[in-house]
C-alpha cells in the first residue's frame, strides 16, 4: 500500500506571496492533519480534516486554511507568506482520526522556505 | 493543556551502548503515548506506542513502558547501531474519542562507530 505523498517536496517563496501544499492520504484513510515543524517550535499542530469537514484546530493565524477533497486527498495554503513561516509541514493520515487507537502515518513533509 | 518533555539533546553515544532517551507528561485525562522517529530528510515514522498503564511497547529493540505513577514513557534500547541515528519525538494522544497530537521537542541521537 502506497504511503502517504506530499507535493511539492521543496519549495521557495518570498514575503507576501501565498503557497497551496498537497496531501495524499494512505488508500482508504479519511482523516488528514498537517503538522509545522520548525527548530524553535517544534511539531505543532495545523488542523485535522475528517469526511471534507474541519473536525479540529491549532492555535495559527487565520492565514492558515485548509481544505479536504472527497477522496480525502488535502490542501493547504498559506497567505500573506511571512519569515516565519519557513518550517517543514507534514501531513499524517489516519483511518478515523488521531486517537489513542489509530496511529497516524506521517509523509515526508514539504520544506517551505521564505525569503 | 497536554504537554510532554523530553531530555535535550544531542545524546552521543558508541555503538552497542545502551540507550535511554527520558520522556515525562501532563495530561488531563488517560492519554496513548508514542514514540515517533525522524530520519534525515524524511517525515516521521511511527516506533511505539502504549495505549494504557503498564503497557509495553517495543519495536526494533527499542522499548518503552507506560508508567502513570510517574507520568512517563522512556525510550530504551540495549544496543545502538549506527543507523540508529535519527530524532526521536515522544507524543501523546488524549483517550477519549479524537484528539490531535502532542509532541515533544525531540531528542537527536547520534552513535559513532
Amino acid at each position: 500500500k502506497a504511503g502517504v505523498t506530499q507535493t511539492p517536496r521543496y519549495l521557495i517563496k518570498t514575503r507576501g506571496q501565498q503557497v497551496t501544499l498537497s496531501c495524499s492520504p494512505i488508500s482508504g484513510h479519511r482523516s488528514v492533519s498537517w503538522y509545522q515543524q520548525t527548530p524553535g517550535q517544534g511539531l505543532q499542530f495545523l488542523f485535522e480534516y475528517f469526511s471534507e469537514t474541519q473536525r479540529n484546530k491549532g492555535n495559527f493565524p487565520g492565514r492558515f486554511s485548509g481544505r479536504q477533497f472527497s477522496n480525502s486527498r488535502s490542501e493547504m495554503n498559506v497567505s500573506t507568506l511571512e519569515l516565519g513561516d519557513s518550517a517543514l509541514y507534514l501531513c499524517a493520515s489516519s483511518t478515523d482520526g488521531p486517537s489513542s487507537t489509530d496511529t497516524q502515518y506521517f509523509g515526508p513533509g514539504t520544506r517551505l522556505t521564505v525569503l | 493543556g497536554d504537554s510532554v518533555t523530553q531530555m535535550e539533546g544531542p545524546v552521543t553515544l558508541s555503538e552497542e551502548a545502551f540507550l535511554t532517551i527520558n520522556c515525562t507528561y501532563t495530561a488531563t485525562g488517560y492519554p496513548s503515548l508514542f514514540w515517533y522517529v525522524q530520519y534525515p530528510g524524511e517525515g516521521l515514522q511511527l516506533l511505539l506506542k502504549a495505549t494504557k498503564a503498564d503497557d509495553k511497547g517495543s519495536n526494533k529493540g527499542f522499548e518503552a513502558t507506560y508508567r502513570k505513577e510517574t507520568t512517563s514513557f522512556h525510550l530504551e534500547k540495549g544496543s545502538v547501531q549506527v543507523s540508529d541515528s535519527a530524532v526521536y519525538f515522544c507524543a501523546l494522544s488524549e483517550g477519549s474519542g479524537y484528539s490531535t497530537l502532542t509532541f515533544g521537542k525531540g531528542t537527536m541521537l547520534l552513535v559513532s562507530p
